[in-house]
């Protein structure tokens, strides 16, 4: 069965510094992977996906991913953040085909950005 | 700009009255879904569409039904809403072909008095 573990639930971190969100899936298959932001009160926007190819994916907002097959890890990355980068991040990885198309969930990672 | 919309994004209901949230999307997707999501949690599949096929999850409670009357819109109807009920109902959008890249509407917050 497929999972989706986001290692931390919460990451404070003070602005202009690096982050680093993790996340380990498990699956028996090829899969696509995901990294969703939410903002208070609003929904999910994608920021970034990875789907086959390049191992380094680059997102919106300066984010990046990068998808590694041996660890089974998609940590999500930005170099510098912003307040404004304050949201709750999740994971996510496909399952399914046709008509029976899901996403697996992690349990999302607080990210506080502080002053 | 082509997008998925929910109304209301805010919705209060008492205690055992029907209540109905909408979603359209604008997108032309062939699948739909509605999440439930509480506080500080992941979202929760509730149900999808694929075209007019309805997907229930198991663990899904009939107290939950949709309806999708067109490819456009999608409803989700709480028959007899209950407090453990008030959570965030997202509803989202994909185009079969896309990867599972869903679309994701702001979501109604729903309040049970």
């Amino acid at each position: 069965a497929q999972s989706v573990t986001q290692l931390d639930s919460q990451v404070p971190v003070f602005e202009e510094a690096p982050v680093e969100l993790r996340c380990n899936y498990s699956s028996s298959v090829s899969v696509y992977l995901f990294w969703y932001v939410q903002y208070p009160n609003q929904g999910l926007q994608l920021l970034l996906k990875y789907l086959s190819g390049s191992t380094l994916v680059k997102g919106i907002n300066g984010f990046e991913a990068e998808f590694n097959k041996s660890q089974t890890s998609f940590h999500l990355r930005k170099p510098s953040v912003h307040i404004s980068d304050t949201a709750e991040y999740f994971c996510a990885v496909s399952k399914g085909a046709g008509n029976n198309r899901k996403l697996i969930w992690g349990l999302g990672t607080s990210l506080a950005v502080n002053p | 700009d082509a997008m998925v919309i929910q109304n209301p994004r805010y919705q209060v209901t008492q205690f055992g009255k029907p209540v109905t949230l909408s979603c359209s999307q604008t997108l032309n997707h062939n699948v739909m879904y509605w999440y439930q999501q509480k506080s500080s949690q992941a979202p929760k599949l509730l149900f999808h569409y694929y075209d007019k096929d309805f997907n229930n999850e198991a663990d899904t409670p009939d107290n939950f039904q949709s309806r999708r009357p067109n490819t456009s819109f999608c409803f989700l109807d709480i028959r007899s809403p209950g407090l453990g009920d008030a959570a965030m109902y997202l509803c989202a959008s994909l185009l079969r072909a896309a990867y599972n890249e869903q679309f994701f509407g702001p979501g109604t917050r729903l309040t049970v008095l």
